[in-house]
């Protein structure tokens, strides 16, 4: 089945700074990949996502790379904000199978 | 308005007790799921339903009874709870069933067991 690792787990950054998250998958087969953001004493909510048959994408200060061949996708967050400090989860799924989520990175935004 | 909802936000009960947790979303989706968090925040899935009918049971113990009585609902009951079920417990829910389509979580609530 699908195995998702997430680096780093913990990640604290400058505010102002950029912060960068990367997720790998085993499935060559999986084709979609969200990425929630989970506040404290909230539930994930869905920040961006990425179908297999785009390379990148970007949403104002989130932007998400995908690398097939590689099996590697990655969360680039720019001049980050303190309220972008929250869990930060990668997810992999294929047609017809469960989301099999990663560990979860911890972003810290130190003002 | 709260598109997925979920009660109780806390539950703190004894070892042994019988529990329930309720879902409800109005995003008119027809899938629904409901994921246990552990302590180290890893989020895992248990159970999804389609349009009232499982569809995925991730290997939970009988102990753990999901019912769906509508397409909006989806609770979770738990029989003798041990302390290992002490976590928090979220429900989802999407447009269909494919799997490649973005899910739309609850606030959980945090089940502790004494």
């Amino acid at each position: 089945g699908e195995n998702v690792e997430q680096h780093p787990s913990t990640l604290s950054v400058q505010e102002g700074d950029s912060a960068v998250i990367k997720c790998t998958y085993s499935d060559s087969a999986s084709n979609y990949f969200p990425w929630y953001k989970q506040e404290l004493g909230k539930g994930p909510q869905l920040i961006i996502d990425i179908r297999s048959n785009v390379g990148e994408k970007k949403d104002q200060r989130i932007a998400v790379t995908l690398n097939k061949t590689a099996k590697h996708f990655s969360l680039h967050i720019t001049e980050t904000q303190p309220e972008d400090s929250a869990v930060y989860f990668c997810a992999a799924v294929n047609y017809g199978q469960n989301f099999v989520f990663g560990p979860g990175t911890r972003l810290s935004v130190l003002p | 308005d709260t598109a997925v909802s979920q009660t109780p936000k806390y539950l703190v009960t004894q070892m042994g007790n019988d529990k329930s947790i309720k879902c409800e979303q109005n995003l008119g989706h027809d899938t629904m799921y409901w994921y246990k968090q552990d302590s180290k925040k890893f989020l895992k899935i248990m159970f999804s339903y389609n349009n009232k009918e499982l569809i995925i049971n991730e290997t939970v113990p009988n102990r753990f009874s999901p019912k769906s009585p509508d397409k909006a609902h989806l609770n979770l009951h738990i029989n003798s709870l041990e302390l290992g079920d002490s976590a928090v417990y979220f429900c989802a829910s999407s447009r269909s069933a494919g799997g490649n389509q973005p899910q739309h979580f609850g606030d959980g609530t945090r089940l502790s067991i004494l």
